[in-house]
């Protein structure tokens, strides 16, 4: 079974800091990535997608990602972190060859931002 | 941009009854809806996949009696809690996907619900 795994659960920055969260999925075929975030009380935005092209993916308010196939992996960055960005991160993955188009996603990650 | 409402967004039920969760696409037709279940500081788990005029599609382990879902339009899927207890209380998130699958996936704002 498909499965998604973020290796960072809470991260902590101060404003200006490099950000890279960690994501990992196994399935072996065609996949479709993507990156949520969910500010507190707000519902889940799409930061960021990939499905075929450039393996490097960017998105808004900045953030960025890169498919890298061979390490099953789509890292999400952001070079200079607001406190804004405090939020939940969520990696999910879907079978690029599927129609049912169910997303899978990983546990999430906590950013917390200090200004 | 595409929006899905869900609704209602807390409930707060007895014990023994039934609560309805509506979620909408606005602006665009979803043949496919997913409604997710998500516990604090946890992840999204996916509960079901809602299609159009047709049964929903389970996931390993969820009660298909107790979750029922029904998608009778091209823009309104209901998911309703039959029996509810004090352990069905949590955050349950509705997805749909477009039709023609360019715009994605879009999630509604969650409905927190409470069982007492």
């Amino acid at each position: 079974a498909q499965s998604v795994s973020q290796h960072n659960h809470h991260v902590i920055l101060s404003e200006a800091a490099s950000l890279e969260l960690g994501c990992n999925y196994s399935y072996g075929g065609t996949v479709n990535l993507f990156w949520y975030v969910q500010y507190p009380g707000q519902h889940l935005q799409l930061l960021l997608k990939y499905f075929s092209g450039d393996p490097l993916v960017k998105g808004i308010k900045g953030f960025e990602a890169e498919f890298i196939k061979s390490k099953f992996s789509f890292n999400l960055r952001k070079p200079s972190v607001q406190w804004s960005d405090t939020a939940e991160y969520f990696c999910a993955v879907n079978e690029g060859s599927s129609n049912t188009g169910k997303l899978i996603f990983g546990q999430g990650t906590t950013l917390q931002v200090k200004p | 941009g595409a929006v899905v409402s869900q609704h209602p967004s807390r409930v707060i039920c007895k014990s023994g009854t039934s609560v309805k969760i509506e979620c909408r696409s606005l602006d665009f037709q979803a043949t496919t809806m997913f409604w997710y279940r998500q516990f604090p500081k946890q992840s999204l788990m996916l509960m079901a996949t809602s299609n159009e005029g047709s049964k929903a599609t389970y996931e390993q382990g969820v009660e298909k009696d107790k979750f029922l879902i029904n998608h009778a339009s091209l823009t309104l899927s209901t998911l309703t809690v039959t029996s509810a207890h004090p352990e069905d209380s949590s955050f349950y998130i509705c997805s749909a996907r477009e039709e023609t699958g360019i715009r994605g996936y879009t999630f509604g704002s969650g409905t927190r619900l409470t069982v007492v």
